[in-house]
């Protein structure tokens, strides 16, 4: 199995729409992050747990809406989306978020999420 | 605040070159650690090359070596003999040491390779 793992691929879905983004790391770590990839723009951190405790928020909408029920899996819960959220939502893992700056990420292959 | 910057938005090398991206960086942190990532056209990140801010040597991984210029807060990533497999967007970061160790990413530069 590949370290970060992330589903769906691919989800295309409407403005009223409800739906959610997993992943889920088989690396043994205990930070997890959220960050959006759009065209042109530099990657956007969403929000980071630490042990299952959310400990960044970067002023995303609340039509986004994480869960971390444990250290392995985290979710990203959508509805209500606006066009302009359509982008390539990543996932990440590090090892423990010790405050260490050599914390390297460990990326899964994204969603790629269309808003119609 | 920390901010990164890579001012090539694409780069091209013809294979078995030499290639050098840029990137520089602006923070205040006495101590951070500097990285590199590639991202191929599947979306995933991967992690290249670490450099800590108080190396007294650049980080060489293979293929891969950073170019680290404290003075200029300048962190080169230098790729050797390129491959066709290289060809990708790469990504220069930054981590503070300390509380908030989340990084900070740049907009990242477009590498072709040529046969």
């Amino acid at each position: 199995e590949t370290g970060v793992t992330q589903t769906p691929r691919h989800l295309v879905m409407g403005m009223t729409n409800k739906k959610s983004l997993k992943c889920e790391q088989h690396l043994g770590h205990n930070a997890m992050y959220w960050y959006k990839q759009s065209a042109k723009k530099p990657l956007e951190l969403m929000f980071v747990y630490s042990l299952e405790e959310r400990v960044e928020n970067n002023s995303v909408p609340s039509r986004f809406s994480p869960e971390c029920p444990n250290s392995s899996h985290l979710f990203l819960h959508l509805h209500t989306l606006q066009p302009e959220d359509s982008a390539l939502y990543l996932c990440a893992s590090s090892h423990g978020g010790q405050g260490a700056s050599n914390e390297k990420l460990f990326f899964g292959s994204g969603t790629q999420l269309s808003v119609l | 605040a920390q901010k990164i910057t890579q001012t090539q938005p694409g780069m091209f090398v013809q294979e078995k070159e030499a290639v050098t991206l840029d990137c520089t960086y602006d923070t205040s942190d006495p101590s951070y650690g500097l990285f590199w990532y590639k991202q191929p056209s599947s979306g995933e990140m991967i992690f290249l090359i670490y450099q800590g801010s108080y190396d007294q040597q650049n980080a060489t991984e293979g293929r891969y070596s950073l170019n680290f210029q404290k003075a200029r807060k300048s962190a080169n990533l230098v790729i050797s003999a390129s491959q066709l497999g290289d060809s990708a967007m790469y990504f220069c970061a930054m981590s503070p040491s300390g509380g908030s160790y989340i990084p900070t990413f740049g907009r990242g530069t477009s590498l072709i390779v040529h046969p």
